[in-house]
């Protein structure tokens, strides 16, 4: 089984919907990111948490809101959407105390492929 | 401006080739680096860290050079299996910068 899962894997939807992603992990990490990918713009920061308590926006949090429900659990949603949040989005997960070097590798979740429409 | 920036490609190249790809990072804090591997339409997997003092990983080198801001990596003898997207990524205050990848194609 996947280490990191993301639902739904892709969605259709029309402005102004409410959308949720979810993402759920079993690495036991503590710090969990979400990303949207854009053709051209790459990965870009939406929101990050290091702990239950702990949510931080990123470099692009406006139009979006997260809920870290566990530590295995951070999601994310588009209050209202419209179609310029057409896009991948990748969840992450992070822990700096792994490998030799402690350099906090990410690890993504398959992503979801939004349609806003 | 960009923190991170790469030059898109496409890079398209022999088997058996070396190629270089480079990234530059505009802020001087930054305090960790990394090459990451992206396939089509899949998620980025970690394909390196990249240290100061150089760091090599079977036909993989990357390069950290922090007074220009620059890190590179090297490919050598390419396989068809290394054509990918190359991801540039830099950590600075707990947030990871992502370059828009360098796109690779070895061909056969």
């Amino acid at each position: 089984d996947a280490d990191v899962t993301q639902t739904p894997r892709n969605r259709i939807t029309k402005t102004g919907k409410r959308i949720m992603l979810e993402c759920s992990q079993t690495k036991g990490h503590d710090r969990m990111y979400w990303y949207r990918q854009d053709p051209g713009l790459g990965l870009r920061l939406i929101y990050y948490s290091f702990d239950v308590k702990d949510i931080n926006k990123g470099e692009i949090s406006d139009g979006y809101s997260v809920s870290r429900q566990a530590q295995a659990k951070f999601s994310l949603s588009l209050e209202s959407a419209i179609p310029n949040q057409t896009a991948l989005y990748f969840c992450a997960t992070s822990d700096p105390r792994e490998g030799a070097d402690r350099t906090d590798t990410q690890y993504f979740g398959p992503g979801t492929r939004l349609t806003v429409l | 401006r960009k923190e991170v920036e790469q030059d898109p490609g496409p890079f398209n190249v022999p088997e058996g080739a070396t190629v270089a790809f480079n990234c530059t990072y505009s802020n001087s804090a930054s305090q960790s680096f990394f090459w990451y591997r992206q396939d089509c339409r899949k998620e980025p997997k970690l394909l390196m860290s990249v240290y100061s003092s150089g760091n090599e990983d079977g036909r993989f080198t990357a390069q950290l050079n922090r007074a220009s801001q620059y890190i590179s990596l090297l490919i050598r003898d390419s396989k068809l299996s290394d054509s990918a997207t190359y991801l540039c990524v830099v950590n600075i205050f707990r947030q990871f910068y992502f370059g828009t990848g360098t796109s690779l194609t070895v061909i056969p």
